[in-house]
């Protein structure tokens, strides 16, 4: 997607249409990876997650695919609707000496617009 | 809804004043963090709580920043002689330590805008 006024990508689909939000994450040493959905007003909302040593989940409508060669995690989302709206963040957490903090490190969200 | 709780959703305040956010999270949850969004931006990580101890604060929580959760229960973000860039949205998020992915949900925020 391009980017607009507020330096975030962006994705337009049409109601019905699949729907793919791509991520780059930073650290290797990042075991853990979550997407959230953000709508205008709200907290982060979470829709999945996935651990490293797999490469690929599924949930309802959404699947999330985990490509540690390129650092590089996927939402696809199916039959996407107009409530599917919002701002999709992914993060990923680091296990620091064997206890993790679960601090959560956010990537640059994606704006999905589903048009009727 | 996911459970968390806080308070005020928003808080308009003036250069110099003090400012306190409160945030409830999910009653069985013994980890509380605290986050900052600011506009076109994912949330940063501010601060960390297991129970009532705070083991790990950001280098973007200054003095002017301090956090309790004096019971393992609520906690509370306050920001001493608040400055125009401290205007953002304070997310707070919980989770329990024993489960599988230590998932963590947010709550609904407190937009802070000062002026």
């Amino acid at each position: 997607g391009e980017s607009v006024g507020l330096h975030l990508p962006t994705l337009s689909v049409q109601e019905g249409d699949n729907s793919i939000i791509n991520c780059a994450y930073s650290n290797s040493a990042s075991d853990y990876f979550i997407w959230y959905k953000q709508e205008s007003g709200k907290g982060p909302q979470f829709i999945i997650d996935i651990r490293s040593n797999m490469d690929k989940r599924q949930g309802q409508r959404v699947t999330v695919l985990l490509n540690k060669t390129v650092k590089h995690l996927s939402l696809q989302i199916a039959a996407t609707q107009p409530g599917d709206s919002a701002v999709y963040f992914c993060a990923e957490r680091i296990t620091a000496g064997g206890t993790s903090y679960g601090k959560l490190t956010f990537g640059q969200g994606t704006i999905l617009t589903v048009h009727p | 809804d996911t459970g968390v709780s806080q308070d005020p959703r928003h808080k308009i305040t003036k250069r110099g004043q003090n400012v306190t956010f409160r945030c409830d999270p999910i009653s069985e949850h013994n980890r509380l963090y605290w986050y900052r969004q600011t506009l076109g931006q994912g949330p940063e990580f501010l601060t960390y709580f297991q129970n009532e101890a705070q083991l790990e604060k950001s280098r973007l929580l200054s003095d002017r920043f301090s956090a309790e959760r004096p019971k393992g229960s609520f906690s509370t973000l306050e920001i001493q002689r608040t400055e125009q860039g401290d205007s953002a949205m304070y997310l707070c998020a919980s989770s329990f330590q024993g489960s599988s992915y230590n998932e963590q949900f947010f709550g609904p925020g407190t937009r802070l805008t000062v002026l």
